[in-house]
């Protein structure tokens, strides 16, 4: 049974619009909140994060939201960039350890 | 520079043999993490370890073994039982509990020829 679940294996989005990338989980037991950008054959890293005290959290172009009545996880890009072309996992934590979804691959065209 | 390194980048071992990936870490972290990822397919867990001289099974531990007799060190052996081998293989560490989640290795492609 899969607690945390990326729905869109896929978006494509034109340059410059925002991209909004979906992650919904089951388990409330979840106290932090992260997402990570992974380029091909590399390991992925650390974007943005956010805790279950907030509901928002922005650095930039990146903002994460967060819905906790409807277990809810959303990242928005915005301005959209080619270089933003990635996989973007979500990855969610408690008792000391991530679990993570299974990835939406995010295409920007020029 | 504090990181982890993942060698070798690309792997290829014959059918039947084990074969050991190496995950190397100076971030000083206590906790340590083998994930393995198909195409199409998110990080599924394999092992991970808390401590030195400890370390429990994840979501798919068949055929696969680990050691971790120093901190900086999490090595990984895919043995000949393991039906599906080729993938990409992440290692990953972090401060257990740690509000920034895991940092990790660059992988390492495992091929069954």
């Amino acid at each position: 049974d899969q607690q945390v679940k990326q729905n869109s294996p896929s978006l494509s989005v034109q340059e410059g619009r925002i991209s909004i990338l979906n992650c919904d989980y089951t388990n409330s037991m979840f106290d932090y909140f992260l997402w990570y950008k992974k380029y091909p054959a590399e390991g992925p890293t650390f974007l943005i994060s956010i805790s279950s005290i907030k509901d928002k959290n922005e650095d930039g172009r990146f903002t994460v939201f967060l819905n906790k009545s409807a277990k809810h996880l959303s990242l928005h890009i915005v301005p959209s960039q080619p270089g933003d072309s990635a996989v973007y996992f979500c990855a969610l934590g408690s008792a000391r350890q991530l679990t993570f979804g299974s990835g939406t691959q995010l295409t920007v065209l020029p | 520079d504090g990181g982890i390194t993942q060698s070798p980048k690309y792997l290829f071992r014959k059918e039947g043999q084990n074969v050991t990936l190496s995950c190397e870490q100076n971030l000083n972290h206590d906790a340590m993490y083998w994930y393995r990822q198909d195409p199409g397919q998110g990080l599924r867990l394999i092992y991970y370890s808390q401590i030195v001289n400890d370390f429990q099974k994840g979501d798919i531990a068949e055929g696969y073994s680990v050691s971790r007799e120093k901190k900086e060190s999490f090595p990984l052996t895919v043995t000949s039982a393991q039906k599906n081998p080729t993938a990409f293989y992440l290692c990953a560490s972090s401060i257990p509990g740690s509000y920034y989640g895991y940092t990790f290795g660059s992988g390492t492609r495992l091929t069954v020829v």
